[in-house]
């Protein structure tokens, strides 16, 4: 079974400093790695997403991940936060059940912005 | 529009009652998809419905009932609710069934079971 860890539970930064979110995913054939986002009391947004090709991805909202297939790790990235960006994160692999598509998700991680 | 919607959003309930969560997709998507998110919040996949068919039940117990009347729709109902049925309850939908097709999350539900 695949799974997600996400190596930080809360991560404090101050408004347009750079940050890093950690994702590792256990090892598979196929991977296909997608970031969410939830803002407080909101249902989740899909940020950026990995399915093949250049592992550099790019998303909304001015993030980026890196899909490293030798480190097993799909890091995500902004290079100047805003308070807006105050919301949990989550990593997500896919994992394929008899056919169907079910997301698998890490512990999340709390981003918090502080002025 | 809102592509997923689901309601309501706020349930509270007693112990032991009977309790249902409504969840529409209007994407035209053919995949549906109940998850639960505790206190903690971890999400983990309940249940996924493909043309109106159980594709994904992950050992869920049987209290809990999913329906799907149509494409559109999938419903989840609860018997005999318990302490540790509090929790979010996301519903969400896909077009198809393969990994590569990102799947749209509705709101949620606050399920709290006093």
């Amino acid at each position: 079974a695949q799974s997600v860890t996400q190596l930080d539970s809360q991560v404090p930064v101050f408004e347009e400093a750079p940050v890093e979110l950690r994702c590792n995913y256990s090892s598979s054939v196929s991977v296909y790695l997608f970031w969410y986002v939830q803002y407080p009391n909101q249902g989740l947004q899909l940020l950026l997403k990995y399915l093949s090709g250049s592992t550099l991805v790019k998303g909304i909202n001015g993030f980026e991940a890196e899909f490293n297939k030798s480190q097993t790790s799909f890091h995500l990235r902004k290079p100047s936060v805003h308070i807006s960006d105050t919301a949990e994160y989550f990593c997500a692999v896919t994992e394929i059940i008899q056919g169907a598509q079910k997301l698998v998700f890490g512990q999340g991680t709390r981003l918090t912005i502080n002025p | 529009d809102t592509a997923v919607s689901q309601t309501p959003k706020y349930l509270v309930t007693q112990m032991g009652n009977d309790k249902s969560i409504k969840c529409e997709q209007n994407l035209g998507h053919d995949t549906m998809y109940w998850y639960k998110q505790d206190s903690k919040k971890f999400l983990k996949i309940m249940f996924s419905y493909n043309n109106k068919e159980l594709i994904i039940n992950e050992t869920v117990p049987n209290r809990f009932s999913p329906k799907s009347p149509d494409k559109a729709h999938l419903n989840l109902h609860i018997n005999s609710l318990e302490l540790g049925d509090s929790a979010v309850y996301f519903c969400a939908s896909s077009q198809g069934t393969g990994p590569r097709g990102e799947q749209f999350f509705g709101p949620g539900t606050r399920l709290t079971v006093l």
